[in-house]
């Protein structure tokens, strides 16, 4: 069955350094997101993503984060100059059809900030 | 802003007991609304989709309706088994976003 696939499955970085999270959305859906989810919290919505552009954002998704799709496979989120509330985890998520489809969901990134 | 609300927060049943859990969101203007399961750690995967011109959908033993105008969905439960236990959330689309509650943590004892 298909799946997004989420790499790394864990990274620690350092305040202040560079992250990119990887992710594979299933291969014919054409919406993708990114979500985030603090220890004990909410998931939240971050950013979405259609026809290599954001579509939405939310005010979470400032300056210091980017998306990117940067061949026909993959679809990364940038995190520039991280803080310690930065770490969370992190997912991945495809639609065949955006807002009235269903969400598919990888396993998620786990982001720590030392 | 949307508000997408799940009560209770964490229930506890004995196995094979029949459940429902709660989703509540403040606009009728809603495009579908999915349940998921979360395992600790773990991804978020998807048990049923409701489409805003449906009012439920089953699958195996759960089954999960739509009221779009008292703005609620359930997640009903049956027979409950030990590997239900789990956080299942609901998300509710309005506009390109989805907005999820804070997730009900169900325990099924043995």
């Amino acid at each position: 069955e298909p799946e997004v696939t989420q790499t790394p499955s864990h990274q620690v970085t350092q305040m202040g350094q560079e992250v990119i999270l990887r992710c594979v959305p299933i291969s014919n859906h054409l919406y993708f997101y990114w979500y985030r989810q603090i220890l004990g919290q909410k998931v939240e919505f971050l950013v979405s993503f259609y026809n290599n552009e954001i579509s939405e954002k939310s005010e979470i998704f400032d300056d210091q984060f980017s998306v990117e799709r940067p061949d026909g496979s993959n679809f990364t989120l940038k995190i520039r100059s991280t803080k310690l509330e930065d770490s969370a985890m992190y997912f991945c998520a495809s639609s065949p059809t955006g807002r009235v489809g269903e969400l598919f969901f990888g396993e998620g990134s786990r982001l720590t900030v030392l | 802003k949307q508000e997408v609300t799940q009560i209770p927060a964490a229930l506890s049943v004995p196995e094979g007991e029949n459940l429902v859990l709660n989703c509540s969101f403040t606009d009728s203007a809603i495009y579908n609304l999915q349940w998921f399961r979360q395992d600790p750690g773990k991804g978020l995967t998807s048990l049923l989709l409701i489409q805003s011109s449906q009012r439920e959908q089953t699958s195996g033993r759960l089954n999960a309706s739509l009221d779009k105008s008292s703005g609620r969905s359930t997640l009903y439960i049956a027979a409950s088994q030990p590997g239900d236990s789990a956080t299942y959330l609901c998300a509710a689309a309005f506009g390109n976003q989805f907005y999820f509650g804070t997730g009900t943590s169900l325990t099924v004892i043995p």
